[in-house]
């Protein structure tokens, strides 16, 4: 049972390039997050879902896009990479929604130059 | 987290106890959760209030006061292996957890 699976754990993009970052959880879970953590600023949610076919905003969502084509499966994707996306990102996992404990994943270091 | 007020650093001794507070905004609240994160790594779920009082678990223990929106926790018999950041988490609205800027706590022998 391997939980939340992120990948990929680094990355570094040059200002302008798209990338894809994939999270998988084998939980069975209906709710996923995709969250962001900054110095001095904490886990910010980014993007979520509630079900397979579904997502949502959070509360830092701009320059972001994600997709949920199957229940396990929850991408996030950058289409125009910039400085400010610099981040720690973490993807997580819960069974239903606000009362349920994250189960995150290991977290992608992202750079962008 | 804006709404969520929690000490920046701590410092304790291998042995001793430590407390950490958390004072959060209470309108929309659905309960609080205590997360740890060890540095380079993801947080782990420590703990989950929503009724006041004390839960207890181990070495670890969360308090929470809904009227006073506070909320602690207290680790007990410090070990080396408990230097990380603790993050509180208040449960809002639909699908909202607001993490707090966390409490990094140094271990010191």
């Amino acid at each position: 049972n391997a939980g939340v699976t992120q990948t990929p754990k680094f990355r570094v993009l040059k200002t302008g390039q798209s990338m894809t970052l994939l999270c998988a959880q084998d939980m069975n879970h209906e709710y996923m997050y995709w969250y962001r953590q900054d110095p001095g600023m904490g886990l910010r949610l980014i993007h979520y879902s509630v079900g397979e076919g579904t997502t949502a905003k959070g509360e830092v969502p701009d320059g972001y896009n994600v997709s949920r084509l199957k229940k396990q499966n929850f991408l996030l994707g950058l289409e125009s990479a910039a400085p400010s996306q610099t981040s720690v990102y973490f993807c997580a996992s819960s069974l239903a929604g606000h009362n349920e404990k994250l189960f995150f994943g290991s977290g992608t270091q992202l750079s962008v130059l | 987290g804006q709404n969520i007020d929690q000490p920046t650093e701590m410092t304790a001794t291998e042995g001793a106890i430590v407390q950490i507070n958390c004072t959060y905004q209470t309108s929309g609240f659905n309960g609080l959760f205590w997360y740890q994160q060890h540095a380079g790594e993801a947080p782990t779920f420590l703990s989950y209030n929503v009724l006041d009082g004390l839960e207890e678990k181990g070495r670890f223990s969360s308090f929470l006061s809904r009227s006073k929106g506070y909320s602690y926790l207290l680790l007990k018999e410090l070990q080396m292996k408990d230097s990380a950041s603790y993050l509180c988490a208040e449960g809002g609205g639909y699908q909202k957890v607001t993490f707090g800027t966390g409490t990094k706590l140094q271990v010191i022998p």
